[in-house]
């Protein structure tokens, strides 16, 4: 079955610096692949996907990149806010299967 | 439009206990995954069930099980509940079945096992 791996499991920026989160994926099947964010006690919501047939995506402040051939995919979240520090979880899915999480990193910004 | 709702919210049971948690996805949504979180291990999946069939299970005990209504209303239920069982039981669903789509969680059960 699908393996996820994310990394770091932590991370600490400065307010205005940049953040990077990468994950890798084992299944090369797989053509889906969601960031979800986690705030303190609050349910896990998407902030950005992208497709198999698409290597970058930019929403804003937030952008994510695709490298099938190496099967793996990174956050990237510019310009860091204290309203960013949660918990993200990236995650992999595919047509037949289940859509497999990440272990999470928890992002913490100081102001 | 009213989100996915899960109950209860929060539970106290005792090991060899059983449990009952409850899901009501969106409105049309016929898609309910059920997910288990505990610090460190993230989202784990348990099972998801579109249109009243189980489409896929994770690697989970025979003690997990879970069910699907008409309605799309989802159930899951532990029996012989142990101290590991202790998580966040995390509920989503999706318009359509499988894992390419957007999903909406409820806000979980946080079930404790003493």
């Amino acid at each position: 079955g699908e393996n996820v791996e994310q990394h770091p499991s932590t991370l600490s920026v400065q307010e205005g610096d940049s953040a990077v989160i990468k994950c890798t994926y084992s299944d090369s099947a797989s053509n889906y692949f969601p960031w979800y964010k986690q705030e303190l006690g609050k349910r896990p919501q998407l902030i950005i996907d992208i497709r198999s047939n698409v290597g970058e995506k930019k929403d804003q402040r937030i952008a994510v990149t695709l490298n099938k051939t190496a099967k793996h995919f990174s956050l990237h979240i510019t310009e860091t806010q204290p309203e960013d520090s949660a918990v993200y979880f990236c995650a992999v899915g595919s047509n037949t299967d289940k859509l497999i999480f990440g272990t999470g990193t928890r992002l913490q910004v100081f102001p | 439009k009213a989100g996915v709702t899960q109950t209860p919210r929060y539970l106290i049971k005792t090991r060899g206990q059983q449990v009952t948690l409850s899901c009501s996805p969106i409105s049309g949504h016929r898609s309910v995954s059920w997910y288990q979180q505990t610090p460190g291990q993230g989202l784990q999946f348990l099972f998801e069930y579109f249109s009243e069939t189980q489409r896929n299970k994770g690697n989970f005990p025979g003690r997990f099980s879970g069910r699907q209504f008409s309605n799309s209303r989802s159930e899951m239920n532990v029996s012989t509940l142990e101290l590991g069982d202790s998580a966040l039981y995390l509920c989503a669903s999706s318009f359509k079945a499988g894992s390419t789509g957007e999903l909406f969680f409820g806000e979980g059960s946080r079930l404790t096992v003493l």
